[in-house]
């Protein structure tokens, strides 16, 4: 067990809908991280937060937000949802700084689109 | 910019046999760098990691040593077990800011 949480496991939903991912990060890590893996992608860094603040943006679509909270949970809000969204997205948090922090991923979050 | 460059797979071995996935990097300065290992329908677990040249990581029978000078960060065991069938990403880390790159992984299927 990493300590990141995510929820919820697993979604099924239709295109054009929106769905909010959720991520609870290791107890003391301010920083949080969201993937999106794909078979046919690989894993994309999709945003980076820290400390409620966005401090690195990778591949995210337009369609997609995020935003970390006060208690420093994390969600991830995907709209307009299309089919190849379908993917497994990933959580992970860390302590910012110090040579060789180790990033913790959560088990994923497996969306489905139909 | 910062990336890992890691071996395309699949990579399909016999048990006991050796095992070597290579990883690659670019990076200014010296950037940590990790192997990480994702079971079937699970999230990445950390496997290893360098923090400085000449390092050697190493848990569960695999080790990975941090060379500078050939910006390599390879992944070896010297006997692999069906249950290491996987897929392995190398990742870095800069030494300053907090981003992390990630390879596009490597699957192991070791047969009996």
């Amino acid at each position: 067990d990493s300590g990141v949480t995510q929820t919820p496991k697993h979604l099924i939903t239709a295109t054009g809908q929106r769905v909010t991912l959720r991520c609870s990060p290791r107890s003391g890590d301010l920083s949080v991280y969201w993937y999106q893996q794909s078979l046919d992608q690989g894993l994309q860094f999709l945003i980076q937060y820290y400390n409620g603040e966005e401090r690195a943006k990778g591949n995210i679509l337009e369609r997609f937000s995020a935003q970390q909270f006060p208690d420093l949970h994390s969600e991830l809000n995907l709209s307009s949802l299309e089919l190849g969204d379908s993917a497994l997205y990933f959580c992970a948090s860390s302590v910012y700084g110090g040579a060789g922090n180790t990033i913790y991923f959560g088990e994923g979050s497996w969306l489905t689109v139909v | 910019g910062d990336s890992v460059t890691q071996m395309e797979g699949p990579v399909t071995l016999s048990e006991e046999a050796f095992l070597t996935i290579n990883c690659t990097y670019t990076a200014t300065g010296y950037p940590s760098l990790f192997w990480y290992v994702q079971y079937p329908g699970e999230g990445l677990q950390l496997l290893l990691k360098a923090t400085k040249a000449d390092d050697k990581g190493s848990n569960k029978g695999f080790e990975a040593t941090y060379r500078k000078e050939t910006t390599s960060f390879h992944l070896e065991k010297g006997s692999v077990q069906v249950s290491d069938s996987a897929v392995y990403f190398c990742a870095l880390r800069p030494n300053t800011g907090n981003q992390f790159y990630f390879g596009t992984g490597t699957s192991l299927t070791v047969i009996p």
